[in-house]
């Protein structure tokens, strides 16, 4: 079964600009949640996605957004890039939402912003 | 509301040495509990987990313990290989609520 995939694996961008990330889950896993781990602040919770619906949100400014296609596919977005914003983003899935079945990660996504 | 402490790091400790990496935690009721690691270039991945008072969860030599008493999850093995130089990470999940992680624990193991 394949894993998590997430691209691209690494992305520079100038400050000011915007950036997609994708995250394909694991076949099956309809929930999606996103991670932005810094070495400061360690993992920090952006969002989560259940059948294309955000159910949880981390405190992130609205620059931060998110959405979920049908097939499950998720994609965050990141307008007016700051130099804050780099950080390893990872994406992590799991089969239902609301349970405690464990959490599947993407390799992540590093973005360098200058 | 919910939380996880867990040590500072970084860990150093020589190959064959015993390794506790200390987890406590805050939630209402009975949260599920789990330990995460993350290889370097790597996403986190499964270690193990918990999911009621007593319960012991283990893989690959490492076990961990849920305790209600304490509130306490804490990591151990008893002889740590060159191979387990990784970042760990302690979780709670709680009903609908998002995960919770702590901070991360550096571990370097030196041949």
């Amino acid at each position: 079964k394949a894993g998590v995939t997430q691209t691209p694996r690494y992305l520079i961008k100038t400050r000011g600009q915007q950036v997609t990330l994708s995250c394909s889950p694991i076949s099956g896993h309809r929930s999606v949640s996103w991670y932005q781990q810094t070495p400061g602040q360690g993992l920090q919770f952006l969002f989560e996605y259940f059948s294309e619906t955000q159910r949880n949100k981390g405190n992130f400014p609205g620059r931060f957004s998110g959405r979920q296609f049908s097939n499950s596919r998720s994609e965050m977005n990141v307008s007016t890039l700051e130099l804050g914003d780099s950080a390893l983003y990872l994406c992590a899935t799991q089969f239902g939402q609301g349970d405690n079945s464990p959490l599947h990660f993407g390799n992540g996504t590093r973005l360098t912003v200058t | 509301g919910n939380s996880v402490t867990q040590m500072e790091g970084p860990v150093t400790l020589s190959e064959e040495a015993f390794l506790t990496i200390n987890c406590t935690y805050t939630a209402t009721g009975y949260p599920s509990l789990f330990w995460y690691v993350q290889y370097p270039g790597e996403g986190l991945q499964l270690l193990l987990k918990a999911t009621k008072a007593d319960d012991k969860g283990s893989n690959k030599g490492f076990e961990a313990t849920y305790r209600k008493e304490t509130t306490s999850f804490h990591l151990e093995k008893g002889s740590v290989q060159v191979s387990d130089s990784a970042v760990y990470f302690c979780a709670l999940k709680h009903g609908t609520y998002k995960y919770i992680f702590g901070t991360g624990t550096r571990l370097k193991v030196l041949a």
